[in-house]
């Protein structure tokens, strides 16, 4: 598996509290990919961030922010947690130039 | 934006026999598309990818069709085996390494 890892890997928290996911790379890969993964709906982009500082939303990116101040580090913020955000979560990164994506471990986060 | 569709949802075959999973994508811009294999609880990994400038890609006992003009394309699975038993994702790729998921298939191989 490329250097990818995600932390926490489980959390459980309340509505409408901030919640911080992290995902951390070894591979110096200038893309780096936040998804969400649901039954019945794959996996679905939330935010993506094509270099440090550089961010764009995905196709649900409501309710969710991100920041990458440092090239090995991506992180996912949701401000104000929904029980509609319970779910498993992904990071992916891609090498400029490629591409393969390639996954984090996940994080299952359920909101109650 | 880009929309895939992919069927069945559910296949269940013998152990031995061939497996086809079927995806189908809405923008003629995409020009990459991979193929994912999630065990239970495990992380997506790429198992085979093609690109639009080719028909057919194989690597050992699977293999990925395309077929541009009708906008689909199909992974294929030959001689499977038990621990072939797991979710299929197919993806497709328009602009900026932004992948477009399809809702996945659940292969379950049976002895």
């Amino acid at each position: 598996d490329a250097g990818i890892t995600q932390s926490p890997r489980h959390k459980v928290t309340e509505t409408g509290t901030p919640v911080t996911l992290r995902c951390h790379q070894t591979e110096n890969h200038r893309y780096m990919y936040w998804y969400r993964q649901d039954p019945g709906h794959g996996l679905r982009l939330i935010h993506y961030s094509y270099g440090v500082k550089d961010t764009d939303k995905g196709e649900v990116s409501d309710g969710y922010s991100v920041s990458r101040s440092k090239t090995e580090d991506f992180l996912l913020t949701l401000e104000s947690a929904t029980s509609s955000q319970t779910s498993v979560y992904f990071c992916a990164i891609s090498d400029q130039g490629m591409d393969e994506q390639f996954f984090g471990p996940g994080t299952r986060l359920t909101v109650l | 934006g880009e929309n895939v569709e992919q069927h069945p949802s559910t296949l269940s075959v013998q152990e031995g026999d061939s497996a086809v999973i079927k995806c189908t994508y809405s923008d003629s811009a995409s020009n990459y598309f991979p193929w994912y294999k999630q065990e239970l609880g495990k992380r997506p990994q790429l198992i085979i990818d093609i690109r639009s400038n080719v028909g057919e890609k194989k690597d050992q006992r699977i293999a990925v069709t395309l077929n541009k003009t009708a906008k689909h394309f199909s992974l294929h699975i030959t001689e499977t085996q038990p621990e072939d038993s797991a979710v299929y994702f197919c993806a497709a790729s328009q602009r900026g390494n932004k992948l477009t998921f399809g809702t996945g298939t659940q292969l379950k191989v049976e002895l």
